[in-house]
């Protein structure tokens, strides 16, 4: 089955700075990868999100990249904030399989932008 | 629109004891999944209705979790009986499409089992 590995587990930045996470993915047939943001005892949302036809996109300060030979993706934040401080999550899963879409998670990089 | 609600936000309980947790999705959303967090480990899949029928439960960890969705509305997933290293956030979500629509996240249930 799919494995994802995350990377930085922890990340802390001066504000204004760029803050970047790594993530790998095993499986080939994964084909669309989104990135979730949970602040503190709030619940995981969508921040972004790319599919494997794509191979970067970007809203705003933030943008995905993807790297389909090496089976990596990053997320990268430009002009951090103290309100991007979160733990963020990329997760994996193939969508045109027909099946549960089931996301497959990293196990969150904790960023903290220091003011 | 509402969001994804689940209940309760905390439950703690006894080795041996019973606990079942309630997802409410968002009104219309056919599909519901149910997902954990061990204390620092990854968010993981558990299982996946699409109306009131079980898609996937693949990530089931054994038969002591038993999770309903009577008349494709909201969903239960019941432990009993609750062992120590059932604790964590459980997390439900729900999607109104497939192919990559959104899934939508609930606070979650954190679950301390003593």
């Amino acid at each position: 089955g799919e494995n994802v590995e995350q990377h930085p587990s922890t990340l802390s930045v001066q504000e204004g700075d760029s803050a970047v996470i790594k993530c790998t993915y095993s499986d080939s047939a994964s084909n669309y990868f989104p990135w979730y943001k949970q602040e503190l005892g709030k619940r995981p949302q969508l921040i972004i999100d790319i599919r494997s036809n794509v191979g970067e996109k970007k809203d705003q300060r933030i943008a995905v990249t993807l790297n389909k030979t090496a089976k990596h993706f990053s997320l990268h934040i430009t002009e951090t904030q103290p309100e991007d401080s979160a733990v963020y999550f990329c997760a994996a899963t193939d969508i045109f399989q027909g099946g549960s879409e089931k996301l497959v998670f990293g196990k969150g990089t904790k960023l903290t932008v220091n003011p | 629109e509402a969001g994804v609600t689940q209940f309760p936000s905390h439950s703690v309980i006894e080795k041996g004891q019973t606990v079942t947790l309630r997802c409410d999705p968002i009104s219309g959303h056919d599909n519901l999944y149910w997902y954990r967090r061990v204390m620092g480990k990854e968010i993981k899949f558990l299982l996946h209705f699409v109306k009131e029928s079980k898609q996937d439960e693949s990530g089931m960890p054994n038969n002591r979790f038993l999770a309903e969705r009577t008349g494709g509305t909201y969903s239960t997933l019941k432990v009993q009986p609750a062992e120590l290293e059932d604790s964590g956030v459980y997390f439900c979500a729900s999607s109104r499409a497939r192919l990559a629509g959104e899934k939508y996240f609930g606070p979650g249930t954190r679950l301390t089992v003593t």
